[in-house]
Parts: structure tokens; sequence; C-alpha cells
């Protein structure tokens, strides 16, 4: 069964702090494709990045970064020297292609980033 | 890039009315949009499956005949709430459904309160 965990309801660090939000997924399909989104108090969904299954190669995006291991099925964010602003509901998702790339969502953590 | 549009961002209603949630691809075609509801401190829930041209498919529990859902054009996917109730206040958004090349693109989200 397809499946997304996000273990960490919510997370609470001071201001300048690096902080890790774990994914944990469960798929059959050998294509699939893994996503953070950022939900701010407004609601809207911001995409931060996008992985495909054939793609395990880490990445760096400013003060944000991704770590997707296949071998424990785990795709962690982490954001370096956090910031106020940061402070948002972060979603990992998955999506197969056999399921016509339907989002399969976790349940999201809560990043709490105290000045 | 990509643009869902979706409106209105919120509206209250009162029990008994009816309300439509209109969601508009700006640039590009989409043959299926999603439609997700969203209850405080809860991941995004599936509800339908909207597809162009044809009748929409719901999420086992999602009454139908309450969660109207039109895909008349390429561009136009709409959701309405029939006969409103309070239970029924939540945020709903809109996606399309992404691919292989590309992400899902998300409407801003509805907020809709029912008194």
């Amino acid at each position: 069964a397809q499946k997304v965990t996000q273990a960490q309801t919510e997370i609470s660090v001071v201001e300048k702090e690096d902080v890790t939000l774990d994914c944990v997924y469960e798929t059959r399909d050998t294509t699939y494709y893994l996503f953070w989104y950022k939900q701010p108090p407004s609601g809207e969904l911001v995409f931060l990045i996008r992985r495909n299954s054939f793609d395990e190669q880490n990445e760096i995006s400013g003060r944000y970064s991704w770590n997707f291991q296949k071998s424990t099925s785990s795709f962690n964010f982490t954001i370096t020297a956090s910031q106020v602003v940061d402070s948002a509901v972060y979603f990992c998702a998955l999506s197969e292609a056999d399921r016509g790339y339907q989002l399969i969502w976790g349940a999201g953590t809560k990043l709490i980033i105290k000045p | 890039g990509a643009v869902v549009s979706q409106h209105p961002s919120w509206v209250i209603c009162k029990s008994g009315t009816s309300v439509k949630i209109e969601c508009r691809s700006l640039d590009f075609q989409a043959t299926t949009m999603f439609w997700y509801r969203q209850f405080p401190k809860q991941s995004l829930m599936l509800m339908a499956t909207s597809n162009e041209g044809s009748k929409a498919t719901y999420e086992q529990g999602v009454e139908k005949d309450k969660f109207l859902i039109n895909h008349a054009s390429l561009t136009l996917s709409t959701l309405t709430v029939t006969s409103a109730h309070p239970e029924d206040s939540s945020f709903y958004i809109c996606s399309d459904a992404g691919g292989a090349d590309t992400e899902a693109f998300f409407g801003q989200g509805t907020r809709l309160t029912v008194v």
C-alpha cells in the first residue's frame, strides 16, 4: 500500500538552529515522485521540491536541503540556520505514475521557529 | 510557470445555501483536476477527481450529490457545496494532476465558513 509518514507532529526550535523534518514513504512502484510543500498560515501551498525515484542525489537550495535514501525509503528535509519566516506546516507527499500522479500526503509537521 | 487560480479565497454563507468554488488553469489545459478538503490541523484529503467532459470520480465517503463537480472546459473546474451545513466549513483546495515532467499546481484555496 502507498503511504507517507511524517512522525513529527510539531517541532519547535530557536531561530538559527538547524532542523530536520522526517518523511518515510511506502510504495510498490518503481517509478514514483516525492515532494515537499510548505503551508504558511495563509493556507496556500508552496511547492519546495520534486524528486523522482531514479534520482537519489541530494539537493541543496539555499538554506534548504533534502536527503533522499531509497534504502530506508526516506526523504528528509533540513533547514539550516532557521528563520522565523520558516514557521509553517510542511507536507511530504508521494505520487506514482500508475496512479495518475495523484498525491498521497503525509500528516504534516508543524514547524515553529522562535525568535 | 503554470498557474491555477481559485476563487473565492474565502466565503461565508448561511446554512442551507449553496456555494460555488472555481478553479481555473490560467496558461495551460487541465484535463484532470483534483479537489481536496483540509480540516484544521490536518492533512489534505482528496475528495474527488474532476475529469473534463465526463463525470467526476469521488473518493469513498464523499457525497457526490452534496459536492457537485463540473469540469466543462479544459481550463475550468467548479465545486459546488449544496445545502451547506456548518460541518462543511473547511478549507478547500484544487490542483491540476501534474505529471512525469512537472509537479501539480495548486489553487490558493477557499476557506468556507457556514453559519
